[in-house]
């Protein structure tokens, strides 16, 4: 089966700037899930969905981070205005069977983020 | 507020030996815990995942949960260069639905 798909790889940007990343999940999973790593952390969750709808986004910043997953599949998440401390690698990834509590997580291969 | 709590590390093990990893978590209500190893530059990746108290063996990997003592460990036998990376310890928390917390990770070297 095809992996979790993540774009960009790399992105550059300065402070203040916004910016925008883009992840499909495996097919047919219906839970995803953006984190934040920051160098050296462990993953930190942002937003969890299940379908469409949002099922924790008690650590999303929402003064400056929105998220959406249109029609229960692809999903973006955004970042505006940028600041310093968003240099993270951000992670998407998926899981299937509803969020069972048995359901392994998979990885995309992330966004590199640099705010400068 | 839902914490994973593991040691950074670095834990240095010789080519062989046993490395022992552990994980403790403070919310009582986390039904299952996931390992995953994250190699440098990467994304993590599934090891293994255990639910019921005791051990779970998969070839080479062991995990262990002690419920009542709120932690879970990974045993790595026969420990190979290969298996240096980082090791996360994930805990899926019900509310409705399951929320996975991570720990920082250890981070562990195995030396030839």
């Amino acid at each position: 089966e095809a992996g979790v798909a993540q774009s960009p790889r790399y992105k550059i940007i300065e402070k203040r700037q916004s910016v925008a990343f883009w992840c499909n999940p495996i097919s047919g999973h219906a839970t995803l899930y953006w984190y934040q790593q920051i160098l050296g952390q462990g993953p930190k969750l942002l937003i969890q969905f299940q379908n469409n709808g949002v099922v924790d986004d008690s650590q999303l910043p929402k003064d400056r981070f929105s998220a959406e997953r249109l029609k229960g599949v692809d999903s973006t998440l955004k970042i505006q205005p940028a600041k310093l401390e968003d240099s993270a690698v951000y992670l998407c990834a998926s899981s299937s069977l509803d969020s069972s509590y048995n359901s392994p997580l998979h990885f995309g291969n992330g966004t590199r983020l640099t705010v400068t | 507020q839902k914490e994973v709590e593991q040691n950074s590390g670095p834990l240095s093990v010789p080519e062989g030996a046993i490395a022992s990893l552990n994980c403790t978590y403070s919310d009582r209500g986390s039904q299952s815990f996931f390992w995953y190893r994250q190699y440098s530059g990467k994304s993590p990746e599934l090891i293994m995942f255990i639910y019921s108290n005791g051990d779970k063996e998969d070839g080479r990997f062991t995990a262990q949960l002690n419920k009542a003592s709120q932690y879970v460990s990974l045993l790595i036998r026969d420990s190979q260069p290969s298996d240096s990376a980082t090791y996360l310890c994930a805990a899926h928390t019900s509310g409705g639905s399951y929320i996975p917390t991570f720990g920082r990770g250890t981070s562990l070297i195995v030396h030839p």
